[in-house]
């Protein structure tokens, strides 16, 4: 049971680039949620998914784009990248959205754009 | 103002020391409460769900006092292994997002 997992861990890329990253899990979870950490800042979402075929914005979502084709996978790309996007990524799913219902997260993608 | 608000530290602390932890919150629409953990260069793990009468978890106690609207983290006997960032979680009514502190960096000392 390998829980949530992200590809790439790290990533370099120059303004104007495109990347998609990719989330798996393996817990059959409903809901999936996409993060970026800055230094300072608390956690920020950027969207999320309460089932396979949703997508829905959370509170940072511009510049960047998802898709839950699959249930157990969560893809966020960035169609032209910027260095206000340099910025750790975490990936996260929980089982439901509601009440006290625990995310687990995946170890996150350390992406620089030069 | 951010909606959850945390002083960020560090904490610096000897082992064996107990530490105390505050965070406060804006909106009184929240309705869930968490604290998680994060070690350095690692993703954030629940650390304990925080309810209205509070709660204990071995050396944690979580405290909730929805009339001045803060959560607090008391972390008794405190070990090197307790040194990471504690963020503060909130979520409102009606609403699957969790609201984030910046959290709050704790070091303890040998």
């Amino acid at each position: 049971n390998a829980g949530v997992t992200q590809t790439p861990k790290f990533r370099v890329l120059k303004t104007g680039q495109s990347m998609t990253l990719l989330c798996a899990q393996d817990m059959n979870h409903e809901y999936m949620y996409w993060y970026r950490q800055d230094p300072g800042m608390g956690l920020r979402l950027i969207h999320y998914s309460v089932g396979e075929g949703t997508t829905a914005k959370g509170e940072v979502p511009d510049g960047y784009n998802v898709s839950r084709l699959k249930k157990q996978n969560f893809l966020l790309g960035l169609e032209s990248a910027a260095p206000s996007q340099t910025s750790v990524y975490f990936c996260a799913s929980s089982y439901e959205g509601y009440g006290t219902d625990t995310q687990y997260f995946g170890p996150g993608t350390r992406l620089t754009v030069l | 103002r951010k909606e959850v608000e945390q002083d960020p530290g560090p904490f610096n602390v000897p082992e064996g020391a107990t530490v105390a932890f505050n965070c406060t919150y804006s909106n009184s629409a929240s309705q869930s409460f968490f604290w998680y953990r994060q070690d350095c260069r690692k993703e954030p793990k629940l650390l304990m769900s925080v309810y209205s009468s509070g709660n204990e978890d071995g050396r944690f106690t979580a405290q909730l006092n929805r009339a001045s609207q803060y959560i607090s983290l008391l972390i008794r006997d405190s070990k090197l292994s307790d040194s990471a960032t504690y963020l503060c979680v909130v979520k409102n009514r009606g609403n699957y997002q969790l609201i984030w502190g910046a959290g709050t960096k704790l070091i303890i000392k040998p």
